[in-house]
């Protein structure tokens, strides 16, 4: 099973509103990733956490705010959003964030959260 | 700079004409070239890994193979079912999972 599930599907969200992301996981992953998706536009990364510690950020601003409460759950909080952060929301888990080993550095994804700031 | 360039940008193909997708890649200490498919509004699904230079992966009609600077996605006798977004991405000594811009394929009946 390589399910990584993620809620809600879609988030409509005005720009003063304050909403949150969920991503779960239940593999036994330890490293867990948010990435964000224009249209017709590859993933770009937004966040990792190895371990339940934050590893990377892409620079992303400030009215994005990750938490990973425990090894299983990704959360991504929004605040103050823009219409420019309307997009997909992709999150993924890994067994680990790097590895000697291929197969362990294989991110699984979610289906995604279809986001949209008006 | 590390870089990856997936070509063609888009590909219509009839159902059953096979043909063959390029992730031609500039990267220092590569653990790990990935092939996604994505289908529209989906989150990408993983398809194969390749780590070294040689190595070839099959399933179903897909089949990618890796040389030191290049990985193709060869579909055989593709099925309109096949029709998504194929990304390939590579991981590097910087840890980070980086995506080409995509191949668009079409498969038409």
């Amino acid at each position: 099973d390589t399910e990584v599930t993620q809620t809600p599907k879609h988030l409509v969200m005005g720009m003063t509103n304050k909403k949150s992301l969920k991503c779960e996981q239940h593999m036994g992953h330890r490293a867990m990733y948010w990435y964000k998706q224009k249209a017709k536009k590859p993933p770009e990364l937004m966040f990792v956490y190895s371990y339940e510690k934050l590893s990377i950020n892409e620079s992303v601003p400030s009215r994005f705010s990750p938490e990973c409460p425990n090894s299983s759950l990704l959360n991504l909080h929004l605040h103050a959003l823009q219409p420019e952060d309307s997009a997909l929301y992709l999150c993924a888990s890994s067994q680990e964030e790097t590895s000697g080993s291929p197969t362990k550095n294989i991110q699984y994804f979610g289906a995604g959260t279809r986001l949209s700031v008006l | 700079e590390d870089q990856v360039t997936q070509s063609p940008e888009a590909l219509r193909l009839q159902e059953g004409e096979s043909s063959s997708l390029n992730c031609s890649y500039t990267v220092s200490g590569l653990r790990g070239l990935f092939w996604y498919r994505q289908d529209p509004g989906k989150g990408p699904e993983f398809l194969f890994t390749l780590y070294s230079a040689g190595e070839e992966k099959e399933k179903e009609r897909l089949k990618a193979t890796l040389t030191k600077k290049e990985s193709f996605l060869h579909i055989t006798a593709p099925k309109p079912e096949d029709s998504a977004t194929y990304l390939c991405a590579y991981k590097a000594a910087g840890n980070k999972l980086t995506f080409g811009g995509g191949t668009r394929v079409l498969v038409k009946p």
